[in-house]
């Protein structure tokens, strides 16, 4: 099937560990993004890539490393989580810009810290 | 700013009834505007997409109309049924803005 996969579906973990969430897309897209999802279902971007060039850096804390080792894959680490970090993260992709294909979501990993 | 709202923020409805959810925006200079649907604990599934050249798209029962002048976009569901039942998200893709702005969402209940 094409489509934006992530992996874990569901994390809980306790304060202070690290933890990495995987992206990966089959559908040939140039682009590959991170949003988050809070509490009050309100999405807000955190990183894109473009053929692993990071272009999109939003006010995220430095715990929160991107990775992109090639254009289908966009990982998240995030260091020493926090209560706040608990949300569920949202990878997508698109052809990039100028795309009038929309974007694709992956369905999401729900972080829960503890 | 790149503001997107969406009125009302949640609503219900008796089955057969049309859905008429609103999404606004601030800033006209757009390239394209997406509908998503999100069900609970689940992604978001692409519904409509309407270029900034184009004044509506259809699917099906789902009809979405843009008017950049007013910053407005509807999205119509005919005969709701109560697989409708979902949250709605209205996304804009901004010029020289690689990423989504998002609305909060309506959040809609089709009672059978």
């Amino acid at each position: 099937d094409t489509a934006v996969s992530q992996t874990p579906k569901y994390l809980v973990t306790q304060m202070g560990n690290d933890k990495s969430i995987k992206c990966e897309q089959n559908l040939g897209h140039d682009t590959m993004y991170w949003y988050k999802q809070d509490s009050k279902k309100f999405l807000k971007i955190m990183f894109s890539y473009n053929n692993k060039e990071l272009i999109i850096n939003e006010t995220v804390p430095n715990r929160f490393s991107p990775k992109s080792p090639d254009k289908a894959h966009l990982n998240l680490h995030i260091n020493s989580l926090e209560l706040g970090d608990s949300a569920v993260y949202f990878c997508a992709s698109s052809p990039g810009q100028g795309n009038p294909y929309g974007y694709t979501f992956g369905s999401g990993t729900r972080l829960t810290v503890v | 700013k790149q503001e997107v709202t969406q009125i009302p923020a949640a609503l219900s409805v008796p089955e057969g009834e049309n859905l008429v959810l609103n999404c606004s925006f601030t800033d006209s200079a757009i390239y394209n505007l997406q509908w998503f649907r999100q069900d609970p604990g689940k992604g978001l599934t692409s519904l409509l997409l309407i270029q900034s050249s184009q004044r509506e798209q259809t699917s099906g029962r789902l009809n979405a109309s843009l008017d950049k002048s007013s910053g407005r976009s509807t999205l119509y569901i005919a005969a709701s049924q109560p697989g409708d039942s979902a949250t709605y998200l209205c996304a804009i893709h901004y010029y020289g803005n690689n990423r989504l702005a998002f609305g909060k969402g309506n959040q809609v209940v089709v009672i059978p």
